[in-house]
């Protein structure tokens, strides 16, 4: 099984500020299939990025995503108020899915 | 619209069973897989299994095979997730998911499940 590591476990920054979240892997992904989710509370995660660099549907550009092989990262150019949340990298392989422990991204 | 509608919250006993149900619309249920996340309280996201509605190939991961049963209905686009015998440790949000190509791009808004005695 992979397990993702995310880092750092919580992350506190300033609205305007740029927010770097990394994932790395215990093994390599292939990048097709390394998505990041966001989640606030009382709500369902969302799908932010699929395909490790590609945004999915109504997600803001300031949000991308990088990375292969084991190294993956997700970047926030400028925070806004509403991108205060947790952040989840998860990966697939042969019918396998596993999630990161999670980022929280909070308010400094 | 494409959403998935969970059904409602549960409060259970430990050793009492439960189904709990996804219900697809706006899109073709037999199309996509169907899956089930986990989140206890305050913790992350744990994937449990994965169903085909087409044929009902199912896949559990190995945490959670043998503890959960997954099936589907494709006549009323449903999935469903089931336990036999509830224990404390089942507590938690379950969430189901439409997996795009091994990414969920779809989420329902989760079921809570509370087992308690």
């Amino acid at each position: 099984e992979i397990v993702l590591t995310q880092s750092p476990g919580t992350l506190s920054l300033s609205p305007g500020e740029r927010a770097t979240l990394s994932c790395r892997a215990s093994q390599s992904v292939s990048s097709s299939y390394l998505a990041w989710y966001q989640q606030k509370p009382g709500q369902a995660p969302r799908l932010l990025i699929y395909g490790a660099s590609s945004r999915a549907t109504g997600i803001p550009d300031r949000f991308s995503g990088s990375g292969s092989g084991t190294d993956f990262t997700l970047t926030i150019s400028r925070l806004e108020p509403e991108d205060f949340a947790v952040y989840y990298c998860q990966q697939y392989g042969s019918f396998m899915y596993t999630f990161g422990q999670g980022t929280k991204l909070e308010i400094k | 619209e494409v959403q998935l509608v969970q059904s409602g919250a549960e409060v259970k006993k430990p050793g009492e069973s439960l189904k709990i149900s996804c219900k697809g619309s706006g899109y073709s249920f037999t199309s996509y897989w169907i899956g089930w996340v986990r989140q206890m309280p305050g913790k992350g996201l744990e994937w449990m299994g994965i169903i085909y509605p087409g044929d009902s190939d199912t896949r559990y991961s190995p945490s959670f095979q043998g503890q959960v049963t997954i099936s589907a209905d494709k006549s009323i686009s449903t999935a469903y997730l089931q336990w036999s015998s509830l224990k404390a440790s089942d507590t938690a949000m379950y969430y189901c998911v439409r997996h795009g190509r091994g990414y969920f791009d779809l989420w329902g808004r989760g079921t809570l499940v509370t087992v308690s005695s």
